[in-house]
């Protein structure tokens, strides 16, 4: 059974500071995703990792992906406060389009 | 495209009552699913779909019924509402056919029971 685990469960930063979190995952998968999702609203894509040693970026957002260590990262650069929300990893399971999510990391960037 | 759309945005049931939340794609994606959202516990998997007529239960099934007559509807159905399935239900797709899997989410519906 796929597990996942974030760290942290919660972040509070400065802006302009960089931070990274960090997402587990128990059993092999092939692909992981990271969300954001704004308080009230629905889950908004930001990254599709699909191999191993895979690297995307966007914007102040980095997203790497380790399959071996079963580890995906997101590493925020110089955070801003409009970075402030809640960021969830899912590794897929099986080719049925299902995901197993993360319990979630919230961002907190104050001024 | 509309993409995914959810009704009703927000719902108050009593205990056991019956409903049933309504999910719909316009993209003839083959995949759907549904989560459920509580504070701090991440999305659960309730039940997902690779097609019409197939469903299979996810993490959290229990209390939910789900049918797929064609591909694009997906309701879920909750047949004796509890207060423990006040939550905020997503319903999301992907496609078969697109490599990365990835889902598109409905804006959700916000349901308690009381």
């Amino acid at each position: 059974e796929l597990k996942v685990e974030q760290n942290p469960l919660f972040l509070s930063m400065q802006e302009g500071k960089n931070y990274t979190i960090y997402c587990n995952y128990s059993t092999t998968s092939d692909r992981l995703y990271w969300y954001r999702q704004d308080p009230g609203k629905s889950l908004e894509s930001l990254f599709v990792l699909l191999s191993n040693g895979a690297v995307k970026q966007e914007g102040r957002l980095m997203a790497s992906l380790d399959t071996k260590a079963r580890l995906s990262t997101l590493h925020i650069t110089a955070a801003v406060h409009d970075l402030s929300a809640t960021y969830f990893c899912a590794p897929g399971s099986g080719n049925t389009g299902k995901l197993i999510f993360g319990q979630g990391t919230t961002l907190q960037v104050k001024p | 495209n509309a993409g995914v759309t959810q009704t009703p945005k927000f719902q108050v049931l009593k205990t056991g009552q019956s409903m049933t939340l309504q999910c719909a794609q316009d993209m003839n994606h083959e995949y759907m699913s549904w989560y459920r959202q509580d504070p701090g516990m991440g999305l659960r998997l309730i039940h997902y779909s690779v097609g019409a007529g197939i469903t299979d239960q996810g993490e959290v099934p229990n209390g939910y019924n789900v049918s797929r007559s064609t591909t694009e509807d997906f309701p879920l159905r909750l047949l004796s509402a509890a207060p423990s399935q006040t939550s905020v239900y997503f319903c999301a797709s992907s496609s078969k056919g697109q490599a990365t899997y990835e889902q598109y989410f409905g804006p959700g519906t916000r349901l308690t029971v009381t």
